[in-house]
């Protein structure tokens, strides 16, 4: 079965500070990925997209990810945070189907 | 456009009570899905609609749990009963794939603000 992997469930950083969420994928024929952010008491919303192309994608608010297929990673970053920035980050992953399935999610602190 | 709708926002009931929720997905968005998202978990698939036709509620728990979407537009999601473990928030979202993703970004999908369900 299609999955993925966020490998903190908590990321504390400092404002101005770089920033990188790690999302790791289940091999598949087709790979389409996503960010999703979700700011407190509301629903989540696209921040970047994997279809195809080039491996480096850039998203809204300046964050940008880069699909790795031999690392099979879909890694967020950013070089610098902001207070603002503060949510919690969802990867997502879709084989090609309809069917897309989330990670368990990544908290991001961005600290004054 | 306008978004995805969703309600009530808030719900709290007693356990073995029913309750519903209501979606209604961005227009001409043909699949709609309903997440559910405890806390501290990430969104899980509970059942999704291509129109009016199921595609996937293998992670349904269709002893409890039902959902509708007649005509195709909006979508009705039930408990009855409800559990203490159905304390969630319930998304509701849509995209406008209608199968095979052969159309770049069919797949992405819109969100509601999600309806809170707390179960005493």
């Amino acid at each position: 079965a299609q999955s993925v992997t966020q490998l903190d469930s908590q990321v504390p950083v400092f404002e101005e500070a770089p920033v990188e969420l790690r999302c790791n994928y289940s091999s598949s024929v087709s790979v389409y990925l996503f960010w999703y952010v979700q700011y407190p008491n509301q629903g989540l919303q696209l921040l970047l997209k994997y279809l195809s192309g080039s491996t480096l994608v850039k998203g809204i608010n300046g964050f940008e990810a880069e699909f790795n297929k031999s690392q099979t990673s879909f890694h967020l970053r950013k070089p610098s945070v902001h207070i603002s920035d503060t949510a919690e980050y969802f990867c997502a992953y879709s084989g090609g189907y309809q069917k897309v399935t989330f990670g368990t999610g990544t908290k991001l602190q961005v600290i004054p | 456009e306008a978004g995805v709708a969703q309600s009530p926002r808030y719900k709290i009931i007693e356990k073995r009570q029913s309750v519903a929720f209501w979606c209604n997905p961005i227009s001409g968005h043909a699949t709609l899905y309903w997440y559910q998202q405890i806390l501290g978990q990430g969104p899980k698939l509970l059942i999704q609609f291509q129109n009016n036709g199921v595609v996937d509620d293998s992670q349904l728990p269709k002893d409890r749990f039902s959902a509708e979407r007649l005509k195709g537009v909006d979508s009705t999601l039930k408990i009855q009963p409800a559990k203490l473990e159905d304390s969630a928030v319930y998304l509701c979202a849509s995209s406008t794939s209608t199968g095979w993703v052969k159309t770049a970004g069919a797949n992405v999908l819109t969100f509601g603000a999600g309806s809170r369900l707390t179960v005493l």
